[in-house]
């Protein structure tokens, strides 16, 4: 199993640009949730989804948007990039067994918006 | 929401000291994870303990769950060991809507 997988692992955008980060887990987990990282500080969520179809916000939703058609694949989508968006952006997924919800993350992608 | 709080937040040793991290959470969680965080930034799993006692070679993790605090103990440190590690919690009874990490422990390991 490839875990959970992060494209690209680093990227430059200018201010107004647009992206997706592609994330994509081999686990059949369910969950799947989306993390930034600024310097010196912990991980925050930024997005989650329970299931195919089902998305909700984290703490810090403000100019992302997701989707998840897929069990796979949970893409964030980042509209007209700002230089507060200059993060390390992580993805991760659990499944719930029995009270269980280990997560597991991918290698994350490093962002920097000029 | 919940808060998480580690300790200490730097901490510089020398290479075969041992080392106790510890991390308060400020609610019931029915997940709680260490994560190693690597010079490369990579996150590692190193425990999923939200009660209980777990050792893996070096490094041991104990939860209290009833007092609301988890400690990693690291013995014999090497300079692999270096980097950030995060506890990571997650509110009980709100299913797996995501973890909520502390601010971490920076850890350097001198040769």
């Amino acid at each position: 199993n490839a875990g959970v997988t992060q494209t690209p692992k680093f990227r430059i955008l200018k201010i107004g640009q647009s992206m997706t980060l592609q994330c994509t887990q081999d686990m059949n987990h369910n969950y799947m949730y989306w993390y930034r990282q600024d310097p010196g500080m912990g991980l925050k969520l930024i997005y989650y989804s329970v299931g195919a179809g089902i998305t909700d916000k984290g703490e810090v939703p403000n100019g992302y948007n997701v989707s998840r058609s897929t069990t796979e694949d949970f893409p964030l989508r980042l509209e007209l990039a700002a230089p507060s968006q200059t993060s390390v952006y992580f993805c991760a997924s659990s499944i719930l067994d029995r009270d269980r919800t280990e997560a597991f993350f991918g290698q994350g992608t490093r962002l920097t918006v000029v | 929401g919940i808060q998480v709080e580690q300790s200490p937040p730097d901490l510089i040793l020398q290479e075969g000291a041992n080392s106790t991290l510890r991390c308060n959470f400020s609610d019931s969680v029915n997940n709680l994870q260490w994560f190693h965080q690597n010079p490369w930034g990579q996150l590692i799993n190193l425990f999923y303990i939200p009660s209980g006692t777990k050792q893996n070679g070096r490094l041991s993790a104990t939860t209290v769950a009833t007092e609301r605090y988890s400690l990693l103990y690291i013995s014999s440190s090497q300079t692999t060991d270096s980097g950030v590690y995060f506890c990571a919690v997650e509110l009980a009874g709100g299913g797996a809507d995501g973890l909520t990490f502390g601010k971490g422990t920076h850890l350097i390991i001198q040769p």
